[in-house]
């Protein structure tokens, strides 16, 4: 079964590093998203690109963040700088449509020290 | 802004029943909603997507249903295992817009 993947699954870096998170989003599929979820709490919407351009993001979303398509196949989350409030599990997902269902990868723990 | 609640004390129920969890919505009337099913430490895996013009809909022992004049949302897993104990998210998404917004989820415990 087609599925989302993520690397890396843990991610350990220093306050102010750069840190790029990768993800290969299902084939077929137009949408893709970034969802984050702190230790606790919801899942929140970060980001959503289609056709090669962000569609949407929330207020998190500042200009610490960016995303990518660098090829066919993957889409990237940059954090510039990042800072200790980024720690978290940051899911990409992508949906083959805007209002169908959306499919989650396993995601990648975020720590920041 | 669109707000999403779902109870966020754990559900306790033994194996063989039928448990129902409640997503509750306000300040707005989704264009459909998705359920889906959390572990420990894991991604969100899709279970369900119900549109606000359907009522009801099912897939093996998951029921979903959804009722704009009680702006809620049941989901309902019947003949419960131990296996399906953990969390299940709400979320709720709109024509026009990509994101989904979660509610905190139900911790589901099934005993044997």
């Amino acid at each position: 079964e087609p599925e989302v993947t993520q690397t890396p699954s843990h991610q350990v870096t220093q306050m102010g590093q750069e840190v790029i998170l990768r993800c290969v989003p299902i084939s077929n599929h137009l949408y893709f998203y970034w969802y984050r979820q702190i230790l606790g709490q919801k899942v929140e919407f970060l980001v959503s690109f289609y056709n090669n351009e962000i569609s949407e993001k929330s207020e998190i979303f500042d200009d610490q963040f960016s995303v990518e398509r660098p090829d066919g196949s993957n889409f990237t989350l940059k954090i510039r700088s990042t800072k200790l409030e980024d720690s978290a599990m940051y899911f990409c997902a992508s949906s083959e449509n805007a209002n169908t269902e959306a499919f989650f990868g396993q995601g990648t723990r975020l720590t920041v020290v | 802004s669109q707000k999403i609640e779902q109870n966020s004390e754990a559900l306790n129920i033994q194996e063989g029943k039928t448990a129902t969890l409640t997503c509750n919505y306000t300040n707005y009337s989704p264009a459909y909603l998705q359920w889906y099913r959390q572990d420990p430490g894991r991604g969100p895996v899709f279970l369900l997507l119900i549109r606000e013009n359907e009522k009801e809909k099912r897939k093996e022992r998951l029921k979903v249903t959804f009722d704009t004049t009680l702006k809620q949302s049941l989901f309902h897993i019947t003949a419960s295992q131990p296996a399906d104990s953990a969390t299940y998210l709400c979320a709720q998404g709109d024509t026009g817009f990509q994101k989904l917004v979660f509610g905190t989820g139900t911790r589901l415990l099934v005993s044997p």
